[in-house]
């Protein structure tokens, strides 16, 4: 079974420039999160999908950043326009649900590097 | 706001050593606790989920124990190996939110 599938895996962009990520979860996963990594540090959620509705935004920047989850399947998350501070990576993690039994899935990140 | 704090930051150890790696959050009220494993420039794997109701799980040379209401769980590592070198993270699911993180511990494990 194919995991968590994240593209592109590298990305290095000038600031001010627009960037997307994308993600396709692991098929009849109706979950869908997206968590930033700093160096060093654990992941934070960003936002979180209950199939195509986003159910969690909060940690979400809204004047730069983005998301979308059309049909409720794979997943993309925007920033525009990016700024020196958005350098990290970027991972997408799937769960069949939110239940308390259910573990997430992670994909292997996007890593972003901001010039 | 939940809070989860991994102590130690790095640790290293020689092989064959049996281990503890210790993780400790501020708010009681979770639904279950995970213990991921992220090997460096990849994803992370998960290890073990300890459902609110339960005390520990276990997996071959892995146990981990869960205290809620002292809001503390420690993975123990058994026999380690070079293999298991990597940062170990610990996380918390607080209702059907996301996950809260702690730092991570960095393990080496010495040939």
């Amino acid at each position: 079974e194919a995991g968590v599938v994240q593209s592109p895996r590298y990305k290095i962009i000038e600031k001010k420039q627009p960037v997307a990520f994308w993600c396709n979860p692991i098929s009849g996963h109706n979950t869908l999160y997206w968590y930033l990594q700093n160096l060093g540090q654990g992941p934070e959620l960003l936002i979180r999908y209950e199939n195509e509705e986003a159910v969690d935004d909060s940690q979400l920047p809204k004047d730069r950043f983005s998301a979308e989850r059309l049909k409720g399947v794979d997943s993309t998350l925007k920033i525009q326009p990016a700024e020196l501070g958005d350098s990290a990576v970027y991972l997408c993690a799937s769960s069949p649900n939110s239940g308390s039994a259910e573990t997430q899935y992670f994909g292997p990140g996007t890593r972003l590097l901001v010039l | 706001k939940q809070e989860v704090t991994q102590i130690p930051a790095a640790l290293s150890v020689p092989e064959g050593e049996n281990l503890v790696l210790n993780c400790s959050f501020t708010d009681s009220a979770i639904y279950n606790l995970q213990w991921f494993r992220q090997d460096p420039g990849k994803g992370l794997t998960s290890l073990l989920l300890i459902q609110s109701s339960q005390r520990e799980q276990t997996s071959g040379r892995l146990n981990a124990s869960l205290d809620k209401s002292s809001g503390r769980s420690t993975l123990y590592i058994a026999a380690s190996q070079p293999g298991d070198s990597a940062t170990y993270l610990c996380a918390v699911q607080g209702g059907a939110d996301g996950l809260t993180f702690g730092k991570g511990t960095h393990l080496i494990i010495q040939p």
